[in-house]
């Protein structure tokens, strides 16, 4: 089983900041099969990013996916109020599927 | 649009069984795995399985193996869910999500999800 480890767990920012949320597998992602959901309060999760690096349909521009292998990151360029919520990785190349155990981006 | 309903929250005591119901709506219901996610109040995501709405093949996580039954009804475009022998720990917001089917080596992710359903197990 991949385990997939998030840092930091909690991210206090402002409106505007920069956030830069990593992601590490305790193995190898097949394929850069790995995708990124946003989890706003009481709502299911919404798909932001796959295959690593590629945005979902309707995701604006300032979210950006990157990495390979056991490494990712997840970066919003410029926090919107909307934006804060939590974030999980997730890897799908293998069987089980898992996530990450997620990162709260918070208000500062 | 393409959607997935979930059924109503339910209340079980330990030990009882609970079937959830997806219900999606939009596009070609065969082409597509449908997943199982569950979260914990205060927790994160935990994949459960999922069933192919094609041929009706299940593949569950290690950890469910002996709990969980997911099936698809064709005719009505609808996954369920059934988890038996239920315990506290079950309690948990239950999610459905699609993911296309590759007749390759591909993968893809879960990119449209129902809106949940609350299962408290409570005696």
């Amino acid at each position: 089983e991949i385990v997939l480890t998030q840092s930091p767990g909690t991210l206090p920012l402002s409106p505007g900041d920069r956030a830069t949320l990593s992601c590490r597998a305790s193995q190898r992602v097949r394929s850069s099969y790995l995708a990124w959901f946003q989890q706003r309060p009481g709502r299911a999760p919404k798909l932001l990013i796959y295959e690593a690096s590629s945005r979902a349909g309707g995701i604006p521009d300032r979210f950006s996916g990157s990495g390979s292998g056991t490494d990712f990151t997840l970066t919003i360029s410029r926090l919107e109020p909307e934006d804060f919520a939590v974030y999980y990785c997730h890897q799908y190349g293998s069987s089980p599927r898992t996530f990450g155990q997620g990162t709260k981006v918070e208000i500062k | 649009q393409v959607q997935l309903v979930q059924s109503g929250a339910d209340v079980k005591k330990p030990g009882a069984s609970a079937k959830v119901s997806c219900k999606a709506s939009g596009y070609t219901f065969t082409g597509y795995y449908i997943n199982w996610v569950r979260q914990a109040p205060g927790q994160g995501l935990e994949w459960m399985g999922w069933v192919n709405s094609n041929t009706g093949v299940t593949n569950y996580a290690q950890k469910f193996q002996d709990r969980v039954t997911m099936t698809r009804d064709t005719s009505i475009t609808t996954a369920y869910l059934e988890v038996s022998s239920l315990r506290s720990d079950d309690t948990a917001v239950y999610y459905c999500a699609r993911e296309q089917i590759s007749p390759y080596y591909s993968s893809y992710a879960m990119d449209v999800w129902g809106q949940g359903t609350t299962v408290t197990v409570s005696s």
